[in-house]
């Protein structure tokens, strides 16, 4: 069985300041592990994925995100936060090893950039 | 560039009336996957299909039913609406079932039953 924890439902921030949103994950085998960002009224948009190699991601926007397997996380990060990173943000996982095996959903962090 | 392409993009149905939720995607991808989106829950999977032809029930498909129409189309059906199917709905598609490239998403359809 695969899980994945977004541990706070709301991250707030001022602009320019660092942004991290936390992910925790459990998986039986290696895991894919992905961040979407949703903006109002919209549908979730790619960010960046970890599948193998580098445990540094770099993805869209100025955002990266950082693996690391002894604690099973895959914090989202962003050096300066801007007002238009405001959005929810779903962190994803699934098992490697499980070719038919479908993604797994945090429950989403609303993240909050104040002017 | 249209990617998934949902309809209707809002809905207000009566407790008990029926209605089909269309997805199509113009990526020739082989899986597609419905979706409920509640708050504090995420998203949670209805139903899926990986590929043309065959579906399955994910975690939550009391209530709906599903038709896989040809490669590009994936429908969602409310046979007797309740208050509790009150919700968003995503529907995603993917290159074939386990591919590491993650889904594309619609822009959901913002759903209230009353």
């Amino acid at each position: 069985a695969q899980s994945v924890a977004q541990p706070e439902d709301q991250v707030n921030v001022a602009e320019g300041n660092p942004l991290t949103v936390k992910c925790t994950y459990s998986v039986s085998g290696n895991p894919y592990l992905f961040w979407y960002v949703q903006y109002p009224n919209r549908g979730l948009q790619f960010l960046l994925k970890y599948i193998t190699g580098d445990n540094l991601v770099k993805g869209s926007y100025g955002f990266e995100a950082e693996f690391n397997k002894s604690q099973t996380s895959f914090h989202l990060k962003k050096p300066s936060a801007l007002v238009s990173d405001s959005a929810l943000y779903f962190c994803a996982v699934r098992d490697i090893g499980d070719s038919w095996g479908k993604f797994q959903f945090g429950a989403g962090t609303q993240v909050v950039v104040t002017p | 560039n249209a990617g998934v392409t949902q309809t209707p993009k809002f809905q207000v149905l009566k407790t008990g009336q029926s209605m089909t939720l269309q997805c199509a995607q113009d990526m020739n991808h082989n899986s597609m996957y419905w979706y409920r989106q509640d708050p504090g829950m995420g998203l949670r999977l209805i139903y899926y299909s990986a590929s043309e032809g065959t579906t399955d029930k994910g975690e939550v498909p009391n209530g709906y039913n599903v038709s896989r129409l040809n490669k590009r189309e994936f429908s969602l059906r409310l046979e007797s609406a309740a208050p509790s199917q009150t919700s968003v709905y995503f529907c995603a598609s993917s290159e074939y079932e386990g591919a590491n490239y993650g889904y594309t998403f619609g822009s959901g359809t913002r759903l209230t039953v009353v």
